[in-house]
């Protein structure tokens, strides 16, 4: 199993631009969450999804949108790049929302 | 005050001491998480825990529920412990609250 996978690992915008962050998860997981990590915080939930078909806002959603066609995959848009997104990106999964999650690696994004 | 705090937040000590993290909270929770975030960036899991105490190799994670604390203990530490420790509390809506993190560093 390839686990949690996220791609790009490095991107750098610049504002205005829009893009995709993708994950992907080979587990069979329902439960998936996209995090972002900045400097002396802790990890903030941007959006999450239960199932398929099924996602919902998280703590920081703004200038986010999600989707989940599929259990496998649930990519995070970026709509117009702003600086303040400049940030790590997670992505993680579990079979539950109550159930030990599995990340990714991480999605190092830089807007200028 | 945040609702998870962590202490130490910064921790340096010599090879084969033990190592103690702490995790307060205020709210009330299911459960708590703890994770290891690698210098590469990496996070994973390390324990899941509603009462008592788990044990993993050298790692050991305890928990109050009355005082709503809990700690991670590293016994006999090795330089490749050296890493950020994440404490995550699991409140009533199921959404994680995380700490800011305690970063170890262990010296050989």
């Amino acid at each position: 199993n390839a686990g949690v996978t996220q791609t790009p690992k490095f991107q750098v915008l610049k504002t205005g631009q829009s893009m995709t962050l993708q994950c992907a998860q080979d587990m069979n997981h329902e439960y998936m969450s996209w995090y972002r990590q900045d400097p002396g915080m802790g990890l903030r939930l941007i959006h999450y999804s239960v199932g398929a078909g099924i996602t919902d806002q998280g703590e920081v959603p703004n200038g986010y949108n999600v989707s989940r066609s599929t259990t496998e995959d649930f990519p995070l848009r970026l709509l117009s790049a702003a600086p303040s997104q400049t940030s790590v990106y997670f992505c993680a999964s579990s079979i539950g929302r109550a159930d030990t999650q599995y990340f990714g690696p991480g999605t190092r994004l830089t807007v200028l | 005050k945040n609702e998870v705090e962590q202490s130490p937040q910064n921790l340096t000590a010599q090879e084969g001491e033990f190592i103690t993290i702490n995790c307060s909270y205020s709210v009330g929770i299911s459960a708590l998480h703890w994770l290891q975030q690698h210098p590469g960036g990496g996070i994973v899991s390390l324990f899941m825990l509603s009462s008592g105490k788990k044990k993993h190799g050298r790692l050991i994670a305890t928990i109050n529920i009355q005082e709503k604390h809990s700690s991670l203990h590293i016994t006999a530490s090795h330089p490749r412990d050296s890493a950020v420790y994440i404490c995550a509390v699991r409140g009533s809506n199921y959404q994680l609250i995380w700490g800011a993190g305690t970063k170890l560093i262990i010296k050989p």
